[in-house]
């Protein structure tokens, strides 16, 4: 099955500065790649996605790249923010079989520092 | 208001108690799912269903059971013979159980023994 690896698993960065998020993934038939950001508390939502037929992705502040070769992604976020703090998980899915869903990493708790 | 809601938000259970956890999705979804969630483990997958009538044990089921017997509900009960139930828990959905799709999620609810 799938194994998807995250890092870091604590990240903190000034306010205003950049940060970055990697993730690897072992099946190369994977073809979709979620972000979710989790709240402390609250449930965790979809902040950006990319599927295997695109490099790069960007929405506003956010973006992803994938390399397949290689079998990994990353987030990226720009001009960090307060609200930015959260825990962020990313996962691989594949649409040829997986019937249980998404497989997610362990997560990165994201801190930024004032 | 369509959505996932799981309750209740808080859960204390006595030790050799069985408690259900409920989750319910009025978005038409046919995949639902259940996972645990711990400090530093991330999100592993408890137990999952493809269709209504249908389920299948995740990574960790030991000590859980499940039922889903209407597409909109996938209860999630945990029996005594799990050892260490104080979790938070998270309930998901998507459109169907290809992993190429958005998994909604509730909002959760803490279980603690006491």
């Amino acid at each position: 099955g799938e194994n998807v690896e995250q890092h870091p698993s604590t990240l903190s960065v000034q306010e205003g500065d950049s940060a970055v998020i990697k993730c690897t993934y072992s099946d190369s038939a994977s073809n979709y790649f979620p972000w979710y950001k989790q709240e402390l508390g609250k449930r965790p939502q979809l902040i950006i996605d990319i599927r295997s037929n695109v490099g790069e992705k960007k929405d506003q502040r956010i973006a992803v790249t994938l390399n397949k070769t290689a079998k990994h992604f990353s987030l990226h976020i720009t001009e960090t923010q307060p609200e930015d703090s959260a825990v962020y998980f990313c996962a691989a899915g594949d649409s040829g079989g997986g019937a249980d869903g998404l497989t997610f990493g362990k997560g990165t708790h994201l801190i930024i520092q004032p | 208001d369509g959505g996932i809601t799981q309750s209740p938000k808080y859960l204390f259970r006595k030790e050799g108690q069985n408690v259900t956890l409920s989750c319910e999705q009025n978005l038409n979804h046919d995949a639902m799912y259940w996972y645990r969630q711990d400090p530093g483990q991330g999100l592993r997958l408890i137990y999952y269903s493809q269709i209504v009538n249908d389920f299948q044990k995740g990574d960790i089921a030991e000590g859980y059971s499940v039922s889903r017997e209407k597409k909109e509900s996938f209860p999630l009960t945990v029996t005594s013979a799990q050892k260490n139930p104080t979790a938070f828990y998270l309930c998901a959905s998507s459109i169907n159980y290809r992993g190429n799709t958005e998994a909604f999620f509730g909002q959760g609810t803490r279980l603690t023994v006491v």
